[in-house]
């Protein structure tokens, strides 16, 4: 089972469409990073949390630390926001020695 | 921009070769990272520098090496290149562990 899970994988939306990606983890953090990758493989950070919530525009990531989880949300999703979105969770225990562990990423595409 | 510089954007080299990888980090960050992302596997860490010294080391191969030089640019050097190297290789930096990390714009790295 991998360290930090995404869903969905993929997902379409219709243009103005709300849309949500789920990211769960197993192991204990210091943070959590949404990061985005557009088609051309460039990766840009979105946000980095460690409790509660931020918002950035459009652009609203939440994180339950007890439960282990982080959503992603978009609202008025618009075409330019398909991308791969990857959750990425830094932990300073065991093996990783503080270093991000990568989700699998979420494909999204928005359709006009 | 992120700010941070890779180059070169694409590489492409023949098995057995020797290939070397830069990235220029942000101004003032200390920390560089390298990640690797290849289709199967998605994005895995390779190492750590921070201020010169190696901090981690993640799923590095043995034929693959990097430093950080006194200007706090880094190479990864990858030697004796598979077809299985062929991959898209990421920088990152950041000030230190705790902090966002900014990532480059990637290598891609097609080995033939």
């Amino acid at each position: 089972k991998n360290e930090v899970e995404q869903s969905p994988q993929n997902l379409t939306a219709q243009e103005g469409e709300f849309i949500t990606i789920n990211c769960s983890y197993s192991v204990g953090i210091s943070a959590l990073h949404w990061l985005q990758q557009h088609p051309g493989g460039g990766i840009v950070s979105l946000f980095m949390l460690s409790s509660g919530k931020k918002k950035h525009g459009r652009l609203i990531a939440t994180i339950n630390i007890q439960e282990k989880h982080s959503s992603l949300h978009i609202t008025a999703s618009h075409p330019r926001d398909s991308a791969v979105y990857i959750c990425a969770v830094r932990s300073d225990y065991g093996g990783s020695q503080g270093n991000l562990i990568f989700g699998k990423g979420t494909k999204l595409s928005v359709k006009p | 921009d992120s700010g941070v510089t890779q180059t070169p954007k694409h590489l492409i080299t023949a098995t057995g070769q020797r290939v070397t990888l830069r990235c220029s980090p942000r101004s003032g960050d200390l920390s560089v990272y390298w990640y690797q992302q290849s289709l199967d596997q998605g994005l895995q860490f390779l190492i750590q520098y921070y201020n010169g010294e190696e901090r981690a080391k993640g799923n590095i191969l043995e034929r693959f090496s990097a430093q950080q030089f006194p200007d706090l640019h880094s190479e990864l050097n990858l030697s004796s290149l598979e077809l299985g190297d062929s991959a898209l290789y990421f920088c990152a930096s950041s000030l230190g562990r705790r902090t966002e990390a900014f990532f480059g714009q990637g290598t891609r790295l097609t080995v033939v």
